[in-house]
């Protein structure tokens, strides 16, 4: 497996409330893209992070980067119910290897 | 701009039968993907083409799994014969295959096999 992490993972939170959700990866990329997944939906790209950016941002969104650690976060801020949804972590170039991914629930 | 479609939405097969889903991608894309999706695996790959060429084919899938592009629009994924653990939801994706290498991704088709 490309990823550390092996099961689907599940979060719960207030409206309102930050989250972080992280990734780690066992081949050596440059790039990692967060997707987002909707119910009865493909995934779609929400940010990308290379490695020279250590940190990137878009709205209520930052995703980081640790080359070293391997590792990749996604945060939302004072997140809100339309966040629910599905985020995956993928690395690779023409061929991705996606994560298993979090599943995210926001209570109003 | 039409995205990836996707047909049919929800497909229901015997054990044993032949199904075939149907893919058109992004129009320009030059790469398209199969995937699989299930909850305990996630996303695992079936197919991968560059400019119609078979770049991959998902290695433990190649014995009933089968995908084709028969132009640069249009793609079929073939699973034959049917198993019950063949339910999942099978994705479709296309992408330019340069720059950021973005995946747009269909709607999937949802198969359910008795």
């Amino acid at each position: 497996s490309q990823w550390g992490e092996e099961n689907l993972q599940a979060l719960s939170i207030q409206e309102g409330e930050d989250v972080t959700m992280n990734c780690s990866y066992k081949t050596y990329t440059t790039v990692v893209h967060w997707y987002r997944q909707d119910s009865g939906r493909g995934p779609a790209l929400i940010i990308l992070i290379r490695s020279n950016e250590r940190e990137k941002r878009s709205g209520r969104l930052r995703a980081t980067l640790d080359t070293s650690s391997q590792s990749s976060s996604l945060s939302i801020t004072a997140a809100q119910c339309e966040d629910t949804a599905v985020y995956f972590c993928a690395t690779g170039y023409q061929n991705f290897y996606f994560g298993k991914g979090t599943s995210l629930t926001v209570i109003p | 701009d039409a995205g990836v479609t996707q047909t049919p939405r929800h497909e229901v097969a015997e054990k044993g039968q032949t199904i075939i889903l149907k893919c058109e991608p992004v129009s320009g894309h030059n790469d398209l993907f199969w995937y699989r999706q299930t909850k305990i695996q996630g996303l695992e790959l079936l197919s991968y083409f560059r400019s119609k060429s078979l770049m991959e084919d998902g290695g433990a899938f190649k014995d009933r799994f089968k995908a084709e592009m028969l132009n640069s629009s249009f793609s079929t994924l073939k699973i034959q014969p049917t198993e019950p653990k063949d339910s999942a939801v099978y994705l479709c994706a296309s992408s330019f295959g340069t720059g950021v290498y973005e995946q747009y991704f269909g709607p999937g088709t949802r198969l359910t096999v008795l």
